[in-house]
């Protein structure tokens, strides 16, 4: 089955500046790549998807990458804000289920 | 629409005995899910559903039981509660496109402690 690995699993960056995170996938049939946003007692929410039809997505301040080559793929927020603070999660899927990384803990310091 | 409704929210169960977690959903989606989240944890697939009457194991399904007898709702059944199930259950919805992938919907989450 799938399985999904996320890094880093903590990240601290400093307001203004671009945070990444990345992810590899193992099931190369794999072909739907979200990306959550999860406040502390709060559900995830999707804040990005990149199919595999498409290499890169931008949404205001926020791009994913896909290389499906290599079977990673790539968040990167530029201009990161205090509010940006939060667990990011990505996830693969291949049709019937998603599989979730294991999350990156990002703190944005002012 | 309502989303996904997920009852109850919280929830404290002694050892051993049995409860179901309600889930709900008014979007007409085919796929229905759910996972657990441990405390500082990821999202663990408990169990999944492709449509009324279809259900198949995730990651992680062991001490659990689902059933799908309508499009709209997704009971998750624990039998006889341990403390290794203490997690947060969120259910999720899908409308699944197989050429493209498939948008997943959370529910807000059913807190359960087990002592």
């Amino acid at each position: 089955g799938e399985n999904v690995e996320q890094h880093p699993s903590t990240l601290s960056v400093q307001e203004g500046d671009s945070a990444v995170i990345k992810c590899t996938y193992s099931d190369s049939a794999s072909n739907y790549f979200p990306w959550y946003k999860q406040e502390l007692g709060k559900r995830p929410q999707l804040i990005i998807d990149i199919r595999s039809n498409v290499g890169e997505k931008k949404d205001q301040r926020i791009a994913v990458t896909l290389n499906k080559t290599a079977k990673h793929f790539s968040l990167h927020i530029t201009e990161t804000q205090p509010e940006d603070s939060a667990v990011y999660f990505c996830a693969a899927s291949n049709t019937d289920k998603l599989i979730f990384g294991t999350g990156t803990r990002l703190q944005v310091f002012p | 629409n309502a989303g996904v409704t997920q009852t109850p929210k919280f929830r404290i169960l002694k050892i051993g005995q049995s409860m179901t977690l309600q889930c709900a959903q008014d979007m007409n989606h085919n796929y229905m899910y759910w996972y657990r989240q441990d405390p500082g944890m990821g999202l663990k697939l408990i169990y999944y559903s492709v449509g009324a009457g279809i259900t198949d194991k995730g990651e992680v399904p062991n001490g659990y039981n689902v059933s799908r007898s309508t499009t709209e709702d997704f009971p998750l059944r624990l039998e006889l509660a341990a403390p290794s199930q203490t997690s947060v259950y969120f259910c999720a919805s899908s409308y699944s496109d197989s050429e493209l992938g498939n948008t997943i919907y959370f529910g807000e989450g059913s807190w359960l402690t087990v002592v």
